[in-house]
């Protein structure tokens, strides 16, 4: 199983939106409504963000935002703070009955 | 509240066989849509999903490391343990216990890091 497509980074100003992507295939990203988002500062551990594709754990702010069309999903971050500078990754459900990461993105609030 | 600890070696030789046991609370495994996954993660790498366990012991494996795996439960002492057979320095990394079934995980232990060297 290969890995989910994220870009390896973006950046943001203070206030502004970014958007970061998750490419897979039918397989996976396209066959299940089963994508998921994790955020992980440096030296901790991943803290789940979004799942099935836009559904937000309580607790984590109405910032962040997900949403899929096709094989791609898509992470939104309104209003970039500063505390949102860390790594993120996208991970999916397959048709082999595993679960697949992205590379990972590197959020830098500049 | 809901956590996981995971515990094991902090060094293997290679060729050895990793076990890792992940101990929680705040649920028990035989409970209907409860799952225990172990991720890892390389030194400044990705996440990668090595394995799942379901209430009903139904086991899930990476395609690429099935052969090297294997998970278990216990579910009166809530742990669960998983094995990887012929560690090469390749394989080290941070490795997460996490809860969380088909459409995400949503509780991650700490980690604990595995080097493998002779």
């Amino acid at each position: 199983q290969s890995a989910l497509t994220q870009p390896a980074s973006v950046s943001g100003s203070p206030g502004q939106s970014i958007t970061i992507s998750c490419t897979g295939t039918s397989s996976d990203v396209g066959g299940y409504n089963y994508v998921s988002w994790y955020q992980q500062h440096p030296g901790k551990a991943p803290k789940l963000m979004i799942y099935d594709v836009s559904q937000r754990p309580s607790g984590v702010s109405n910032r962040f935002s997900g949403s899929k069309s096709g094989n791609t999903a898509s992470l939104t971050i309104s209003g970039l703070q500063a505390e949102d500078e860390a790594d993120y990754y996208c991970s999916s459900y397959t048709t082999s009955s595993t679960w697949v990461f992205g590379g990972g993105t590197k959020l830098t609030v500049l | 509240q809901v956590t996981l600890r995971e515990s094991g070696p902090a060094l293997v030789k290679p060729t050895q066989t990793l076990t890792l046991t992940c101990t929680f609370s705040g649920f028990s495994l035989s409970t209907s849509g409860m799952c225990v996954s172990w991720i890892r993660q390389p030194p400044g790498k990705a996440l990668e999903w090595l394995a799942l366990i379901d209430w009903n012991d139904v086991k899930y494996y990476s395609t690429s490391l099935k052969t090297r795996l294997t998970i278990s439960k216990d579910t009166s002492k809530n742990q669960v343990v998983l094995t990887m057979t012929n560690m090469d320095p390749v394989d080290t990394a941070t490795y997460y216990c996490v809860s969380g079934c088909v459409d995400a995980f949503d509780i991650w232990g700490h980690g604990t890091m595995v080097a493998v060297s002779s």
